[in-house]
C-alpha cells in the first residue's frame, strides 16, 4: 500500500494565482483532513470530510475549497493565493474506528511571493 | 484559545536517559488523546494513544500516562536514543468526532 500520498511536494505561486493540491489514500478510509501547518503553530484543520461527497469546515477554510467525489481523492483549492497561504499542507486519512489513528501524506510545501 | 498546550517548545536529553514530554488540555469533553512523532520534510507518525477511561499505555519504549483531574498527559520515552530526535504533538478528540486538537509540539533532540 502507498498510504497517503500528496503532489505537488513543493510550488511557488504568485499572489492571485490558483492551484489544486493533490491527496489520495489507498486505505478505503472513510475520513479524509487537510492541515496547514505554520512554523511553531501546530497542526490547524482546514477541511474534512467523513465520506464520498460529504465536507466540513474546520478551524481555518477561509480561502480554501475542497471535494470529496471518490473515497480515495480529497483534493485542497486554492483559488486567489496569497501570502498568508505560505505554509506546509498536510493531507490526512483514518478509518474512523475506536482509535482513530491518522495516516499523513508527505506534506506539500507551498510559498506565495 | 489553545485548547491542547504543548509549553516546551524544545527539550534536550542524553541518549540513554528518559525523555519526558508534556501536554495540558483546557476541554473537559476531551477523551481520547494521541501522540504523532514529526521528522523534518515527513508527514506526522501516530506513536502511540490512550484513552480517558485509563491512566497508563504502554507500548516498548514509550508510555504515555493521563491524569484527568489536573487535564494534563506525559509521554515518557525510556531510554532515549538518538532516532527519538523528532516534533512530537500531542493531539486530543472527544466523543467520537474524529477531529482531533493538536499541541503545538515539542521538539526533542537526544545527543549521543
Amino acid at each position: 500500500n502507498a498510504g497517503v500520498t500528496q503532489t505537488p511536494k513543493f510550488r511557488i505561486l504568485k499572489i492571485g494565482q490558483s492551484m489544486t493540491l493533490q491527496c489520495a489514500q489507498d486505505m478505503n478510509h472513510n475520513y479524509m483532513y487537510w492541515y496547514r501547518q505554520d512554523p511553531g503553530m501546530g497542526l490547524k484543520l482546514i477541511y474534512y470530510s467523513v465520506g464520498a461527497g460529504i465536507t466540513d469546515k474546520g478551524e481555518v477554510p477561509n480561502g480554501y475549497n475542497v471535494s470529496r467525489s471518490t473515497t480515495e481523492d480529497f483534493p485542497l483549492r486554492l483559488e486567489l493565493a496569497a501570502p498568508s497561504q505560505t505554509s506546509v499542507y498536510f493531507c490526512a486519512s483514518s478509518s474512523g474506528d475506536s482509535y482513530n489513528e491518522q495516516f499523513f501524506g508527505p506534506g506539500t510545501r507551498l510559498t506565495v511571493l | 484559545d489553545q485548547q491542547v498546550k504543548q509549553n516546551s517548545p524544545s527539550l534536550s536529553v542524553q541518549e540513554g536517559r528518559i525523555s519526558i514530554l508534556n501536554c495540558d488540555y483546557t476541554n473537559s469533553m476531551f477523551d481520547y488523546f494521541l501522540w504523532y512523532k514529526k521528522y523534518p520534510a515527513e508527514g506526522p507518525t501516530f506513536l502511540i494513544s490512550i484513552s480517558s477511561i485509563k491512566d497508563k499505555n504502554e507500548d516498548g519504549r514509550f508510555t504515555v500516562f493521563l491524569n484527568k483531574s489536573a487535564k494534563h498527559l506525559s509521554l515518557h520515552i525510556v531510554p532515549s536514543q538518538p532516532g527519538d530526535s523528532a516534533v512530537y504533538f500531542c493531539a486530543a478528540e472527544s466523543g467520537g468526532s474524529y477531529i482531533p486538537t493538536f499541541g503545538r509540539g515539542t521538539s526533542l533532540i537526544v545527543h549521543p
